[in-house]
């Protein structure tokens, strides 16, 4: 089946660096790719979406500068958080989707817990 | 698309069904029924899809109503490792790869030994 490998899946940085979490699809060409947010005890907050060699679809309240999302091919995904601050704590997951895959085709990846310290 | 109402939280006896439903009283003839899991600090997990028919695969069933206002999924022999985050989507099946999944709050089960 479809496998997505997000990495890393822990990072720890100080305050005002920058963090780039990776997503790639392994057995599959990943047309697009979503990006979302997890706070504890909340549910997933989709954050952006992005298709292969073009820029990426913000949703509102989601900071375009400050999130830059690079999907450069078919098989990666980059988010980057810049200048972090300890409130962009959170559990970050990609998804991606390609041709063929049907309807039920968003394969998720295992997530990213970043703490900004 | 169409709102979802799921209760906040189950629970189950290990080794026994586990009967989860979802509310979806706005649902329109297009659109399909997802269940997804999560377990905890894990990415989102398939489980089952249907549109008006019930189905069945090796995870769970999908039964959903005539009128299709409502949906239950099954795990027909729950486990402990079935503890989780089920959450229930709406969405029309267009195929094209930006349509985006939306994920509300879901229903916490707690199976139990």
């Amino acid at each position: 089946g479809a496998v997505v490998s997000q990495h890393p899946s822990r990072v720890i940085c100080k305050s005002g660096t920058s963090v780039k979490i990776e997503c790639r699809s392994l057995d599959f060409q990943a047309t697009t790719m979503f990006w979302y947010r997890q706070f504890p005890k909340q549910s997933l907050m989709l954050m952006a979406t992005s298709n292969e060699g073009s820029k990426a679809t913000y949703e509102q309240g989601v900071e375009k500068d400050k999130f830059l999302i690079n999907h450069a091919s078919l098989t990666l995904s980059t988010l980057t958080v810049t200048s972090a601050h300890p409130e962009d704590s959170s559990f970050y997951i990609c998804s991606a989707r390609g041709p063929g895959q049907g309807g039920y085709g968003y394969t998720f990846g295992s997530g990213t817990r970043l703490t900004v310290v | 698309d169409a709102k979802t109402t799921q209760p906040p939280s189950m629970d189950c006896a290990e080794g026994r069904a586990a009967n989860l439903p979802c509310n979806h009283s706005t649902i329109s003839g297009n659109e399909y029924v997802y269940w997804y899991r999560q377990i905890h600090s894990q990415g989102p997990q398939y489980i089952i899809h249907g549109l008006k028919n019930n189905e069945t695969n090796e995870m769970a069933s999908l039964i959903i109503t005539e009128d299709r206002k409502s949906s239950t999924l099954i795990l027909p022999h729950a486990t402990l490792r079935d503890t989780a985050v089920y959450y229930c989507i709406v969405r029309v099946d267009s195929g094209g790869s930006n349509y985006k999944l939306t994920f509300g709050k879901g229903t916490l089960l707690t199976v139990n030994p």
